[in-house]
């Protein structure tokens, strides 16, 4: 059973970058799967912001496409996240997940524990 | 606004069983793609509850229990009890290209 870890700053500066790493334990990346990237923002519900393959075909929300790049390196067993452009909108926690599916991505199982990010100068 | 409608609160005594439902379109649940739920305790990430409609993943006690038809979905619990108490979103794939979640229920065990 993959176990997976969210990792990156918690205090991001309005129109900057924020950048989040996903390391995975107990399962190799290589061996397939999809990885995405979900966040929540404060008493709100879910949402999705993209998901990547090992081989690293990504497919994007495409409401925040113009700003997110999701990224794998097999390597270091890792699935990255650069948001651009950041506003106090992207305050969110930020999970990642082992995604289970083909075309329309499936189900996520495992999650992450989350990491809280705060847009703020 | 979210794809995929559910209603914001459900609630039911302990021993009860209550029903949620999660309404999307002809573009989403409606295309025939799959329905998935989650639950998140309070301050914990979602945990996956059904998958493909209607299985159950390891260690879910069978007093949970989805369905699909058309497009909508619903989920069931049987026999509520207190440690039920938690967020459940619907999840399934649109086809503008994305994962969509449903706004979630937040479940009140009286």
């Amino acid at each position: 059973q993959a176990q997976l870890r969210e990792s990156g700053p918690g205090l991001v500066k309005p129109s900057e970058t924020l950048s989040l790493t996903c390391s995975v334990s107990g399962f190799s990346i290589s061996t397939g799967y999809y990885w995405g990237w979900i966040r929540q923002s404060p008493g709100k519900g879910l949402e999705w912001i993209g998901s990547i393959f090992y081989s690293g075909v990504a497919h994007y929300n495409p409401s925040l496409r113009s700003r997110v790049t999701v990224s794998v390196d097999t390597s270091k067993n890792q699935i990255s996240l650069n948001l651009r452009s950041v506003t106090a909108a992207d305050t969110a926690i930020f999970y990642c997940a082992k995604s289970h599916g083909g075309n329309d991505l499936g189900w996520f199982d495992p999650w992450g524990q989350g990491v809280q990010v705060t847009v703020s100068s | 606004q979210s794809l995929l409608a559910q209603p914001p609160s459900v609630s039911g005594a302990p021993g009860q069983r209550v029903t949620m439902s999660c309404t999307g379109s002809g573009s989403n649940i409606g295309a025939g793609y799959d329905v998935h739920w989650y639950q998140q305790l309070p301050g914990t990430a979602p945990k996956l509850l059904i998958y493909a409609n209607n299985k159950r993943p390891s260690g879910v006690p069978d007093r949970f229990s989805a369905s699909k038809s058309g497009a909508s979905a619903s989920l069931a619990i049987s026999g509520l009890q207190a440690e039920d108490e938690a967020d459940y979103y619907c999840q399934s794939y649109d086809l503008s290209l994305r994962v969509v979640f449903g706004g979630g229920t937040k479940l009140t065990v009286l």
